[in-house]
């Protein structure tokens, strides 16, 4: 039951440059996204998110765009840190029920100084 | 800044024991949520609790879960009898209202391992 993938499983970038996180979804019926950002040792925690009726949602240095008719989802950091080292999950809901998210198995970032 | 708490961080257990896994969601929070991460693979759903019921559960959460909130603050998950397959890192999660758009907050997750 894969219906959130991340086919990247870890992505090296250099500090100052674009980090691109891909995240792919089979179900039709997912209408909000969310990025949950994870360090070693601690839970997830949210990030940004971006609901279906948009293809884009910005945030300071994160920016999610959605292509739904491609069923996929980018998150972009942009300019790249350090401290953004960690594992990114990318997780799924559908609004008609938002009790169950389904995430993605993540991508670990790693921002090299 | 509120936060979600989970007690133990690591528990070791035999196969066949029962454990129980203790958190505190944020405490207006009315939705709760347990999830699991297998070493190295994804973050899987198990429960959401609303309202002193479960309000979906994934396939994992077979009868040998069970989760309660016995006292108003605490929210439990209960594994009867674990299996060497349980080992996983559990994470608790709460969020304030129905609306999707709320975030859920994540505990630090209890780490446990089934020998």
């Amino acid at each position: 039951d894969q219906q959130v993938k991340q086919n990247s499983p870890s992505l090296s970038v250099q500090e100052g440059r674009i980090s691109i996180l891909n995240c792919d979804y089979t179900n039709s019926m997912f209408d909000y996204f969310l990025w949950y950002k994870k360090y070693p040792a601690e839970g997830p925690t949210f990030l940004i998110s971006i609901s279906s009726i948009k293809d884009k949602n910005e945030d300071g240095r994160f920016t999610v765009f959605l292509n739904k008719s491609a069923k996929h989802l980018s998150l972009h950091i942009v300019p790249s840190q350090p401290g953004d080292s960690a594992v990114y999950f990318c997780a799924a809901s559908a609004v008609s029920n938002f009790n169950k998210f389904y995430f993605g198995s993540g991508t670990k970032l790693n921002v090299k100084p | 800044e509120p936060e979600v708490t989970q007690t133990p961080s690591h528990q070791v257990t035999q196969m066949g024991q029962e454990v129980i896994l203790r958190c505190v969601p944020i405490s207006n929070h009315l939705y709760f949520y347990w999830y699991r991460q297998i070493l190295g693979q994804k973050v899987e759903f198990l429960v959401s609790f609303y309202n002193n019921e479960i309000s979906e559960k994934s396939e994992i959460f077979d009868d040998q879960f069970s989760v309660e909130r016995p006292d108003g603050s605490n929210f439990t998950l209960k594994i009867r009898s674990t299996k060497l397959e349980d080992s996983a890192m559990y994470f608790c999660a709460s969020r304030d209202t129905g609306l999707v758009q709320e975030t859920q907050y994540f505990g630090p997750g209890t780490r446990l391992l089934v020998l």
